[in-house]
């Protein structure tokens, strides 16, 4: 088992370029999460997706779109990526919603210039 | 407001001794804590859960104690080694839609 995958590994955009960061899981989780980390603030919760078909705003959606596409799938997109999207970005799954346990992809680092 | 506080300063051992890590927070009232360990360019790992009702849950090396009251929990390693140098991070459930709320993390270095 993979558990969760994530690409790209690294992105460089420009200001105003768009692109979608992949996620997916092969645990059979039900929810899926985006964060992003950012030195000293730790992990804040972007968007989740409590089950297929449900997805909601965490507290820093501002700028981001989600799609889960499927069970296995959880897309985060930047329409307009603006330098204060500089990050690293973890998608996690969990097997419910308020689960205990939430297992974490190995990141996408962003930089937008 | 609700905050989640972890020594942002790195802390420093040596190779044998406990290390111990605190996590303060105010205006929650979470049914669980968590503790998680990151290694640089990689995701958060899970290591142990302790609910609120726990004062104490062990795993080998590591304990964790729970203390409502207080508003703390600490994270202890004990015999530390180089290999357990890497970033701690504690989260809670949050107030709202059984969300987890991560603190900032304290990074540990364990010096042979």
């Amino acid at each position: 088992n993979a558990g969760v995958t994530q690409t790209p590994k690294f992105q460089v955009l420009k200001t105003g370029q768009s692109m979608t960061l992949q996620c997916a899981q092969d645990m059979n989780h039900n929810s899926m999460y985006w964060y992003r980390q950012d030195p000293g603030m730790g992990l804040r919760l972007i968007y989740y997706s409590a089950s297929e078909g449900t997805t909601d705003k965490g507290e820093v959606p501002n700028g981001y779109n989600v799609s889960r596409l499927n069970k296995r799938e959880f897309s985060l997109r930047l329409e307009s990526a603006a330098p204060s999207q500089t990050s690293v970005y973890f998608c996690a799954s969990s097997p419910r919603l308020g689960a205990e346990t939430q297992y974490f992809g190995p990141g996408t680092r962003l930089l937008v210039l | 407001s609700q905050k989640i506080e972890q020594n942002s300063e790195a802390l420093n051992i040596q190779e044998g001794k406990t290390a111990t890590l605190t996590c303060n927070y105010t205006n929650y009232s979470p049914a669980y804590l968590q503790w998680y360990r990151q290694d640089p360019g990689r995701g958060p790992v899970f290591l142990l859960l302790i609910r609120e009702n726990e004062k104490e849950k062990r795993k080998e090396r590591l304990k964790v104690t729970f203390d409502t009251t207080l508003k703390q929990s600490l994270f202890h390693i004990t015999a530390s080694q180089p290999a357990d140098s890497a970033t701690y991070l504690c989260a809670l459930e949050g107030n709202a839609g059984n969300m987890l709320t991560f603190g900032g993390g304290t990074r540990l270095m364990v010096k042979p």
